[in-house]
């Protein structure tokens, strides 16, 4: 069985271009979560989706934002990108939306803003 | 807000020392608690996940186990191999409403297993 897939692998932008990231989940799982590893800050939760629409958000700028796709992919926007959005970000998947369910994560997405 | 704490942050041993890593929390409001391993710029691969409910989880070499009323959980790691060098992340699942379904992280251990 496949597990998380996240696209691309590494990812160069500038300053003020937009970055999108893209997640597949585990075949069956509906719930997908956005993570953020910058150098320093450790892991800092971004964004939750489930069933197509963002349940929670955390404490980031309106400029990133995302979508939940009717086959449960996701994408990841960051517009107006500044230097400090360079880290390593990560999606994870689960089987649905409850607090218990083990979230499996995928391989990153390496974001270099220069 | 629930805070994680790791401590140490890194940890060096020789090969086939028995070793604990810790994780601390600060609400006890917790659903779940779970260990991940992170190798050098990769993803995390999840180790062991403890619901509330439970007091220890076992796969092969690792035993995590967590005390929920005390705000720790411990990873014992037996026997260790060079190829469990990387670092281990604690994560725990906040029953707060406004938390939602995210996981709040540790910063981390650094391990590293020497031959």
């Amino acid at each position: 069985e496949a597990g998380v897939t996240q696209s691309p692998t590494h990812l160069i932008k500038t300053r003020g271009q937009q970055a999108t990231l893209r997640c597949s989940p585990i075949s069956g799982h509906t719930s997908v979560y956005w993570y953020q590893q910058a150098l320093g800050l450790g892991l800092q939760f971004l964004l939750w989706y489930d069933e197509g629409e963002e349940r929670n958000r955390g404490n980031f700028p309106p400029r990133f934002s995302g979508r939940q796709f009717p086959n449960y992919s996701s994408e990841l926007n960051v517009n107006a990108l500044e230097l400090e959005d360079s880290a390593l970000y990560l999606c994870a998947s689960s089987l649905g939306g409850q607090a218990f369910d083990e979230q499996f994560f995928g391989p990153g997405t390496r974001l270099t803003v220069l | 807000k629930q805070e994680v704490t790791q401590i140490p942050a890194a940890l060096s041993v020789p090969e086939g020392e028995n070793l604990v890593l810790n994780c601390s929390f600060t609400d006890s409001a917790i659903y779940n608690l779970q260990w991940f391993r992170q190798d050098p710029g990769k993803g995390l691969t999840s180790l062991l996940l403890i619901q509330s409910s439970q007091r220890e989880q076992t796969s092969g070499r690792l035993n995590a186990s967590l005390d929920k009323s005390s705000g720790r959980s411990t990873l014992y790691i037996a026997a260790s191999q060079p190829g469990d060098s990387a670092t281990y992340l604690c994560a725990v699942r906040p029953r707060r409403e406004t938390s939602g379904s995210r996981l709040t992280f540790g910063e981390g251990t650094q391990l590293t297993v020497n031959p």
